[in-house]
C-alpha cells in the first residue's frame, strides 16, 4: 500500500478560482514533506517543504499546510492561472533517511479559461 | 548554472534491444536518482548513488535493469532485452548529499517506447 495518497486524483477549475489539494502519509517516523508542480512532459519541481514543526508554508499563490499529528497536508492553490495547469505531487521522507523518498500518484489539475 | 540534463529525450526501440539512458547531476551534487514514470502513474524508485557508497539498487524491477555513475557524475540507465511494460519515462534528479532534507532536482526525463 502507498505510503502516501492524494486526493482528488484530477480537478478541472476555472481560472480566477482556488482549489485545495489533499494529501495523507503514513510514513514514520517523519521528517518533511513537499509539494512539487510537474508539467507535462517536464519533471517535477520543487514548491514547498515543510518539517514537523512547521503547519504552513507559502510559495507565491501556493500556500501548504501539514498537520503532523493527524498525518495530512494541504496544498491551496489562490486564483489560479493557466499556467497552474499541472500534476501536483506530495513527497514524504521519513527522519534519517537518505535518498528515500516516498512519492504520492499526484493530482492532475486543470485550470479552464 | 545548468541543471540535470538526460538524453535522449525520446527513445523508441523494438522489443528486445538494450537501451542506455543518460544522466548528468548537476555538478557538486553527490547524491543521483532514477525514478520511473509509468502514463498516469506516481514516480517509481529504481536506483540511488550516494557519493562513492555502494548504491542502494532496491528499486530496479528485475536484472535486466542496470546502472552505474562514473567518476561521482554521470550516470547510465541501461535495460537489456526490452519489454513493452518497460515503456515508460524515466526521470533522473539529484541532490547536494541525499539527506531528506535536501531538494532534489530532476531533469526533463527520457520517454522510451518499446515497441
Amino acid at each position: 500500500k502507498n505510503q502516501v495518497e492524494q486526493s482528488p486524483q484530477s480537478l478541472i477549475i476555472l481560472e480566477g478560482k482556488n482549489c485545495t489539494l489533499q494529501c495523507n502519509y503514513t510514513v514514520s517516523p517523519f521528517s518533511n514533506l513537499r509539494w512539487y508542480k510537474q508539467d507535462t512532459g517536464r519533471g517535477p519541481v520543487s514548491l514547498t517543504i515543510m518539517t514537523f514543526s512547521e503547519n504552513t508554508k507559502s510559495n507565491g499563490r501556493y500556500t501548504a499546510t501539514l498537520d503532523a499529528d493527524t498525518k495530512q497536508s494541504s496544498l491551496h492553490i489562490t486564483a489560479s492561472q493557466l499556467s497552474d495547469s499541472a500534476s501536483y505531487i506530495c513527497v514524504v521522507s521519513a527522519r534519517g533517511s537518505w535518498g528515500k523518498f516516498q512519492f504520492g500518484a499526484g493530482t492532475q489539475v486543470v485550470v479552464t479559461p | 548554472g545548468a541543471g540535470v540534463s538526460q538524453s535522449p529525450s525520446n527513445k523508441v526501440t523494438e522489443k528486445g534491444k538494450d537501451v542506455e539512458l543518460r544522466c548528468d547531476p548537476i555538478s557538486g551534487h553527490t547524491a543521483l536518482y532514477w525514478y520511473r514514470q509509468s502514463l498516469g502513474q506516481g514516480l517509481e524508485f529504481l536506483i540511488y548513488f550516494q557519493g562513492n557508497s555502494a548504491p542502494d539498487k532496491s528499486g530496479l524491477p528485475s536484472d535486466r535493469f542496470s546502472a552505474e555513475r562514473t567518476g561521482g557524475s554521470v550516470s547510465t540507465l541501461t535495460i537489456q532485452r526490452t519489454q513493452q511494460e518497460d515503456s515508460a519515462v524515466y526521470l533522473c534528479a539529484s541532490s547536494l548529499e541525499g539527506r531528506s532534507t535536501d531538494t532534489q532536482y530532476f531533469g526533463p526525463g527520457t520517454r522510451l517506447t518499446v515497441l
